[in-house]
């Protein structure tokens, strides 16, 4: 078990170009969240994935922002059309949740995509 | 909506020294209590939890104490270590694993 990947591990770009980031959760984990961390704050929630299905989405995230997990494995998380205000670190974690129960035993964090917007 | 609220740091302290974070929290109801670490480079461990009131939640010489009436769940440990110089977050949850983390308090550990 390699724990939750995340790549690139850092990402600079210039105003208006767009990025993707991908996250390779634990093998059997079918949940997957991508929190946001500015510098001095806590990660904060965007979205979340139950297998496939996309099952909440913050109001953070607009509509310059897309996630996806196709497969109910791996996902990507692109921004288009990037602003400065987007510089952050990417946060990606897994957990293996049950159907009756809301929360999961074990929730695993990646080690981060950090953007820098120029 | 549900909060959490953490001291600044950095904290600053010395080796074997006594560590106090605190960190408050307003929600209804009784939400679930957790402190993550971020050591540098590294991604946001889970140093310990709380799912109700009056539970101690413990790990690593680390402790807290979910207290309903103070709407609190400080961390302490009794002797640090250069070790333990990190980045601690406070985080709180409503039966889910979606996380509302506090801004968290960088600690420095010197010899």
């Amino acid at each position: 078990d390699t724990g939750v990947s995340q790549n690139p591990r850092h990402k600079i770009t210039k105003r208006g170009q767009n990025v993707t980031f991908r996250c390779d959760p634990i093998s059997e984990h079918n949940r997957l969240y991508w929190y946001r961390q500015t510098l001095g704050q806590g990660p904060e929630f965007l979205t979340y994935f139950q297998n496939e299905a996309q099952l909440e989405k913050s109001r953070l995230l607009s509509d310059r922002f897309s996630a996806e997990r196709p497969k109910g494995s791996f996902s990507t998380l692109e921004i288009q059309r990037t602003e400065q205000g987007d510089s952050a670190m990417y946060l990606c974690a897994s957990s293996l949740g049950f159907r009756d129960r809301g929360r999961s035993e074990k929730l695993l964090f990646g080690s981060g995509t950090q953007l820098s917007v120029l | 909506g549900d909060s959490v609220t953490q001291m600044e740091g950095p904290v600053t302290l010395s080796e074997e020294a006594f560590l106090t974070i605190n960190c408050t929290y307003t929600a209804t109801g009784y939400p679930s209590l957790f402190w993550y670490v971020q050591y540098p480079g590294e991604g946001l461990q889970l140093l310990l939890k709380a799912t109700k009131a009056d539970d101690k939640g413990s790990n690593k010489g680390f402790e807290a104490t979910y207290r309903k009436e103070t709407t609190s769940f400080h961390l302490e440990k009794g002797s640090v270590q250069v070790s333990d110089s990190a980045v601690y977050f406070c985080a709180l949850s409503r039966n889910t694993d979606k996380l509302i983390f506090g801004t968290g308090t960088r600690l420095q550990v010197f010899p």
